[in-house]
């Protein structure tokens, strides 16, 4: 299948900073990219849906001016997490879909965040 | 997209079948079965995904009821590396916009 990559794999930043992870589709166009969060034992929520060139769109509850999104390329996504504090602690997840029809989403490896 | 029922978790002995159940009785005609699976500390993976019909794939096999409102995954030879939480998902496919929504899946426990 096709190959999500996320940089970094893990982070560790003081609170209030600001922290940026990267989303790469390595081998197909991801018109459509989306940004999931998953704390310990819980299952993934997802926060955002963006789309090339577009702004993003955020779920209910996600502050758009902390979790900032750029989908500037059809391969290349980036979630800022600005003035990070210790609850967005977290496993920051992105995914990205290609075109239309049947086809699958595919995963990054995820990313670990602690803010200390 | 349709709402999806799975038991939290499940036991089965390495090297036997897993039959993991779902749920799907809302399910619309347009809507597709998906599975996933979370290895700990890792992206989901994608699995397996169908309409109608039973599908089978290097990794595993869907089956799906008549009526649709329900489905089984099957791993046929279960490995300690199987040991994951399993998401079913449905899901109008056609729509690129459509995300995944994942419920709490059931935790596959592979054991020696």
């Amino acid at each position: 299948g096709a190959v999500v990559s996320q940089h970094p794999s893990w982070v560790i930043c003081k609170s209030g900073t600001s922290v940026k992870i990267e989303c790469r589709s390595l081998d197909f166009q991801a018109t459509t990219m989306f940004w999931y969060r998953q704390f310990p034992k819980q299952s993934l929520m997802l926060m955002a849906t963006s789309n090339e060139g577009s702004k993003a769109t955020y779920e209910q509850g996600v502050e758009k001016d902390k979790f900032l999104i750029n989908h500037a390329s059809l391969t290349l996504s980036t979630l800022t997490v600005t003035s990070a504090h210790p609850e967005d602690s977290s496993f920051y997840i992105c995914s990205a879909r290609s075109g239309t029809g049947v086809n699958e989403q595919f995963f990054g490896p995820g990313t670990r965040l602690t803010v200390l | 997209d349709a709402k999806t029922t799975q038991p939290p978790s499940m036991d089965c002995a390495e090297g036997r079948a897993a039959n993991l159940p779902c749920n799907h009785s809302t399910i619309s005609g347009n809507e597709y079965v998906y599975w996933y699976r979370q290895i700990h500390s890792q992206g989901p993976q994608y699995i397996i995904h169908g309409l109608k019909n039973n599908e089978t794939n290097e990794m595993a096999s869907l089956i799906i009821t008549e009526d649709r409102k329900s489905s089984t995954l099957i791993l046929p030879h279960a490995t300690l590396r199987d040991t994951a939480v399993y998401y079913c998902i449905v899901r109008v496919a056609t729509n690129a916009g459509n995300m995944l929504t994942f419920g709490g899946g059931t935790r596959l426990m592979v054991k020696p």
